[in-house]
């Protein structure tokens, strides 16, 4: 069964900086990696896609990596804003139909002006 | 396209109540998903469907919980009866398997009190 973790859970950064957050999962027979934003009491954004055979996608101040033998995913963020401000899950989607998303717990960020 | 589209956006009900969520997905999207969000547990997959089938029906926690997607812009996921512990945010989400790539799309959510 799919397991998917993030790490940190939690993290606190003053304005400007550049910063990672990481994902790892336990099966790498993947379709596909996806990158979501969360803002409190809404639905989840999606940031960026990375499909099995790619190794990174990118997306103005974002760049996210897959490593699928490894098992993980990071997620770059350059010079961080208050309105980065989030918890960002990442996704897994199994190869059944390459469908089914499994999620990690998510890592609340707070970018401190 | 306006994007998934979830409704009620909250639902407060009283323990024992049929309670109904309704979605409507991307059009287009031959997959829709059903999540459940508690800050216990993060976000479960109750079920999916493609092509207006059901796939996976694991997630969902009983028999008290039921998804029906009669045709492919409308799906319902029902609670009855509602105990307090099916409180949470619903998420339905939908999207288009091409090659293999599939980039999931979410709605707003509805968020569930049972009291």
């Amino acid at each position: 069964k799919q397991e998917v973790t993030q790490i940190p859970a939690a993290l606190s950064v003053p304005e400007g900086e550049n910063l990672v957050l990481n994902c790892s999962f336990t099966d790498s027979a993947i379709y596909n990696l996806q990158w979501f934003r969360q803002d409190p009491g809404k639905g989840l954004t999606s940031l960026l896609l990375i499909q099995s055979s790619q190794r990174e996608q990118t997306s103005g101040r974002l760049n996210a990596s897959l490593d699928k033998s490894s098992g993980r995913s990071t997620l770059y963020i350059a010079a961080s804003q208050p309105g980065d401000s989030a918890t960002y899950l990442c996704a897994v989607s199994g190869d059944n139909y390459g469908q089914n998303f499994v999620f990690g717990p998510g890592t609340r960020l707070s970018v401190l002006p | 396209d306006a994007g998934v589209i979830q409704s009620p956006r909250h639902e407060v009900t009283e323990m024992g109540q049929e309670v109904t969520l309704r979605c409507k997905p991307i059009s287009g999207h031959n997959s829709l998903f059903w999540y459940r969000q508690t800050m216990m547990r993060g976000l479960e997959l109750l079920i999916y469907f493609n092509n207006n089938v059901p796939i996976d029906d694991s997630g969902m926690p009983e028999d008290r919980f039921s998804a029906k997607m009669p045709n492919a812009s409308f799906s319902t996921l029902k609670i009855q009866p509602s105990e307090p512990r099916d409180s949470a945010v619903y998420f339905c989400a939908s999207s288009l398997a091409l090659r293999g790539v599939t980039e999931a799309f979410f709605g707003q959510g509805t968020r569930l009190t049972v009291v």
